[in-house]
């Protein structure tokens, strides 16, 4: 079945490095590919997306690309903030056998201190 | 406009107790779902609905029961609640069209305690 695997946490990094979180996922159709961020005692917000291979999305200097070759998603930074400390979490939806669905990742904390 | 509004936030329960967690959307999604959230295991699929009066299982829907009656409404129902249910749902909705798919929009989540 369709499964996505993120990169275990924590992530800690100091205020100004760059940031990459990696994101792999298995998918029998043709899947559209998320980021969501979750800040502490929050719910889920959508970070990007895209929807077909080789689409970038992007958002407040996130970026991620759609490999489909290895089948990727993996999340990107330049210049991570603290406000950027929270949750992420690499999603993928997909047809298969008629039925919907949309399903995550185990989520990677991240933290950025000053 | 209010989106995807969960109730209650925080419940306890005693183990053998049963309730409904409530779900509604206003924003006319076929799409509907819960999750459970647990340290270290991400989001968990438990049952999801691609319209009123379908309903299927996802990853773990074992203790818990849904219905859709209607597009706006989709709760979730602990049979005889057990410690293991200890968790944090969310549940999500979305407008999904085969070839077209779009963000899931979520509840603020319901802390539940079994104790």
């Amino acid at each position: 079945g369709d499964s996505v695997t993120q990169m275990e946490g924590p992530v800690t990094l100091s205020e100004e490095a760059f940031l990459t979180i990696n994101c792999t996922y298995t998918a029998t159709g043709y899947p559209s590919l998320f980021w969501y961020v979750q800040y502490p005692g929050e719910g889920l917000q959508l970070l990007l997306k895209a929807t077909k291979a080789d689409d970038k999305g992007s958002n407040k200097g996130f970026e991620a690309t759609y490999r489909k070759e290895t089948t990727s998603f993996h999340l990107e930074k330049g210049s991570v903030q603290v406000s950027d400390s929270a949750v992420y979490f690499c999603a993928l939806s997909d047809w298969g056998d008629s039925s919907y669905k949309l399903i995550f990742g185990s989520g990677t904390r991240l933290l950025v201190r000053p | 406009n209010a989106g995807v509004t969960q109730t209650p936030k925080f419940q306890v329960l005693k183990t053998g107790q049963s309730m409904t967690l409530q779900c509604a959307q206003d924003m006319n999604h076929e799409y509907m779902s819960w999750y459970r959230q647990d340290p270290g295991m991400g989001l968990r699929l438990i049952h999801y609905s691609v319209g009123a009066g379908i309903t299927d299982q996802g990853e773990v829907p074992n203790g818990y029961n849904v219905s859709r009656s209607t597009t706006e409404d989709f709760p979730l129902r602990l049979l005889s609640a057990a410690p293991s249910q200890t968790s944090v749902y969310f549940c999500a909705s979305s407008y999904v069209s085969r070839g077209l798919n779009t963000e899931a929009f979520f509840g603020q989540g319901t802390r539940l305690t079994v104790v």
